[in-house]
């Protein structure tokens, strides 16, 4: 079963304008942790934002804002007022529970482009 | 620069070839993780030491291998390479076991002719 769902696969946002890319996950565990990630085209992984389950507020990193709903099991990236760039694929990934394997698991990711 | 080193950088080599990929991680860290990205599968967790020792293994094939050395740095073995093996290969590190950040270096990308 998927367990990070990335439904946009491409999204074109002009500069300045806010963007939300989403990211819905799956699990039964109640400790995780949800990442998201930047891939320039360089290829890099940059780390932009963490939220943890039981974190009562949605993380904030600069421009980057988590919308976590946990009842509806999202963790929507927020980038507000883009930049060109912040053009790049975005991953958002999930980490399940406290203890044994501490993999992360990928969504298929969103191409976001920029448009100046 | 996440302070994770991988090298080489990239890497071309032949079918049925053994190369060794090579990654230190950030200062203090003493977790490392292996994932491969490809175009078929995208972003996969390969394996995972902690201070030396295996701790998970993700869709690691029986032809690769790896391990992590005192001095905490990691190599990864792929051997009797294969088309299908051609991939970026990313070496990430965090600091502990829990729910912590993992910090990616920047990749070495196989190419297999």
């Amino acid at each position: 079963a998927q367990k990070i769902t990335q439904t946009q696969p491409g999204m074109f946002v002009q500069e300045k304008e806010a963007v939300t890319l989403d990211c819905t996950y799956d699990t039964s565990d109640p400790s995780y942790g949800l990442f998201w990630y930047k891939q320039p085209s360089s290829g890099e992984m940059i780390f932009l934002i963490y939220q943890g389950s039981y974190d009562q507020q949605n993380a904030t990193e600069g421009r980057y804002s988590l919308n976590f709903q946990k009842a509806r099991k999202s963790a929507n990236l927020v980038i507000s007022a883009s930049q060109l760039g912040d053009s790049a694929m975005y991953f958002c990934a999930m980490r399940e529970g406290l203890q044994g394997a501490q993999k992360l698991v990928f969504g298929q990711g969103t191409r976001l482009t920029i448009n100046p | 620069d996440s302070g994770v080193t991988q090298t080489p950088k990239h890497l071309i080599t032949a079918t049925g070839q053994r190369v060794t990929l090579r990654c230190s991680p950030r200062s203090g860290d003493l977790s490392v993780y292996w994932y491969q990205q490809s175009l078929d599968q995208g972003l996969q967790f390969l394996i995972q030491y902690y201070n030396g020792e295996e701790r998970a293994k993700g869709n690691i094939l029986e032809r690769f291998s790896a391990q992590q050395f005192p001095d905490l740095h990691s190599e990864l073995n792929l051997s009797s390479l294969e088309l299908g093996d051609s991939a970026l290969y990313f070496c990430a590190s965090s600091s502990g076991q829990g729910l912590y950040e993992q910090y990616f270096g920047p990749g070495t990308r196989l190419t297999v002719t």
